[in-house]
């Protein structure tokens, strides 16, 4: 069974840039499927960020795709998300997730890291 | 811009009595090339990542009940629960993906309470 887990600094500086690395365990992400990162801010709904497919490329929200980069690293089965000039704006709790094979919903998802932005 | 919209934000049903939660979208997310909606359900309980209950509108992801059910096509989807029990309180939200550019969206959330 699949299982995903977020990892990364919980307090990040304002203008500064906030990493985040999801790492799979149960299944190897060389081996297909499409992986995206999302997020909550507190008390608020869901936003998506960006989506890595497995061919190689990545989608972004319009929204943040200036400030966005998901890369990937199949050694180490994991991936990672950048976002850069961060505000206040940005806290939220980010989530990795697996895509649904053929489709573009999650079927996996981590717990989640909540990342504040304060100085 | 791509928009989803759930109503009602709010629901409060009885056990054992129906839930409906409706979301539209803003553009059809029925693609022609494969007849695929692509609409999806979740179910969040708090302190908890969502749950996915629904995908391509109608398919039940593993594991979900038989209790959630999905319908629609186009722009304007629903999702039911046949008979509501103490276990799915929680915030459901919706998900659509468009083609041009690649990208999705989720609806701002209903909540379900026990009336």
């Amino acid at each position: 069974q699949v299982q995903l887990l977020e990892s990364g600094p919980g307090l990040v500086k304002p203008s500064e840039t906030l990493s985040l690395t999801c790492a799979v365990s149960g299944y190897s992400i060389s081996s297909g499927y499409n992986w995206g990162w999302i997020r909550q801010p507190p008390g608020k709904g869901l936003e998506w960020i960006g989506t890595f497919v497995h061919r190689g490329s990545t989608n972004y929200n319009p929204s943040l795709k200036s400030r966005v980069t998901i890369s990937v690293d199949m050694s180490e089965n994991q991936f990672s998300l950048r976002l850069t000039s961060v505000s206040a704006a940005d806290t939220a709790v980010y989530y990795c997730a697996r895509v649904v094979y053929g489709d573009w919903s999650f079927d996996a998802w981590g717990q989640g890291a909540l990342v504040t932005v304060s100085s | 811009d791509l928009v989803l919209t759930q109503s009602p934000d709010s629901l409060a049903v009885s056990l054992g009595e129906r839930a409906t939660i409706n979301c539209k979208s803003s553009q059809s997310v029925l693609y022609a090339s494969n007849n695929n909606n692509y609409l999806a359900w979740y179910q969040q309980k708090p302190g908890q990542p969502p749950k996915l209950l629904i995908y391509r509108a109608f398919t039940r992801a593993s594991g979900v009940p038989d209790r959630f059910s999905g319908s629609g096509s186009g722009t304007d989807f629903t999702l039911t629960i046949s008979s509501l029990q103490a276990e799915d309180v929680a915030v459901y939200y919706c998900q659509q993906y468009a083609l041009t550019p690649p990208r999705t969206t989720f609806g701002q959330g209903t909540r379900l309470e026990i009336k």
